[in-house]
């Protein structure tokens, strides 16, 4: 079955690091890229940007920029999404979602909560 | 940043009945536009690519129309699965946009 399955629901403290992750099976994970979507709760999608698994070419939004980190472990066809220092405002669902390199996400994981509180 | 808009944010209507939302460019992106629908605590589900094309297996139900900077998503014979969560999505240039949503509420 070709699916993204994320890792589990965290709870963080600001200030705190994190790394959260996306695994792949059933296709070429290489092939295609993988974008990150937030989605804060109540709110609309937003994109954070995606990451080539072949090479770990990123594009980043400019809102994300600097603040956030994806890398790819293709040993395990894994793509992960980090951050060195959280803040509440970070709390929210994380997607990740299989892009084509044209920006149309068909293949979704199930999503990742995170919650930043003191 | 493409600004995309979707208007209404909320929609209430009856099984059965056709509505249409709409969605709108900050400049034009030919026809570089998704949608996507998603239910209460799921994730989103690729309806429409390039602003007109239906995904394998969605209804036939569901027509996306538009180019440049105005597109609407157009549902004929409204079913109970279809309320929900419904965002459009330029793919013209970077960083990907979404616009705000429209939720479809039952009457």
């Amino acid at each position: 079955e070709v699916q993204l399955v994320q890792s589990g629901a965290e709870v963080k403290k600001p200030g705190e690091s994190l790394r959260i992750s996306c695994k792949g099976s059933g296709y070429t994970f290489p092939s295609y890229w993988i974008s990150w979507v937030r989605q804060m709760p109540g709110k609309g999608l937003e994109w954070m940007g995606r990451i080539d698994p072949s090479d770990s070419y990123t594009d980043y939004s400019p809102s994300f920029q600097g603040h956030v980190t994806f890398s790819i472990d293709e040993s395990v066809s894994s793509a992960s999404l980090q951050w060195s220092s959280l803040k509440a405002s970070d709390t929210a669902m994380y997607y990740c979602a299989r892009d084509a390199n044209n920006g149309k996400l068909l293949l979704w994981g199930q999503g990742t909560l995170v919650i930043v509180s003191s | 940043d493409i600004q995309m808009t979707q208007s209404p944010s909320s929609l209430s209507a009856f099984v059965g009945d056709r509505v249409t939302m709409t969605c709108r460019a900050s400049q034009s992106i030919g026809t570089y536009l998704n949608w996507y629908q998603q239910k209460p605590g799921k994730a989103p589900k690729l309806l429409i690519s390039g602003a007109s094309s239906l995904q394998s297996g969605v209804p036939s139900t569901f027509s996306g129309g538009g180019s440049g900077t105005d597109f609407t998503l157009t549902i004929s014979s409204l079913q109970p699965e279809d309320f929900a969560i419904y965002h459009c999505q330029q793919t013209y240039n970077t960083p990907l946009t979404f616009g705000q949503g429209t939720k479809l509420e039952i009457k």
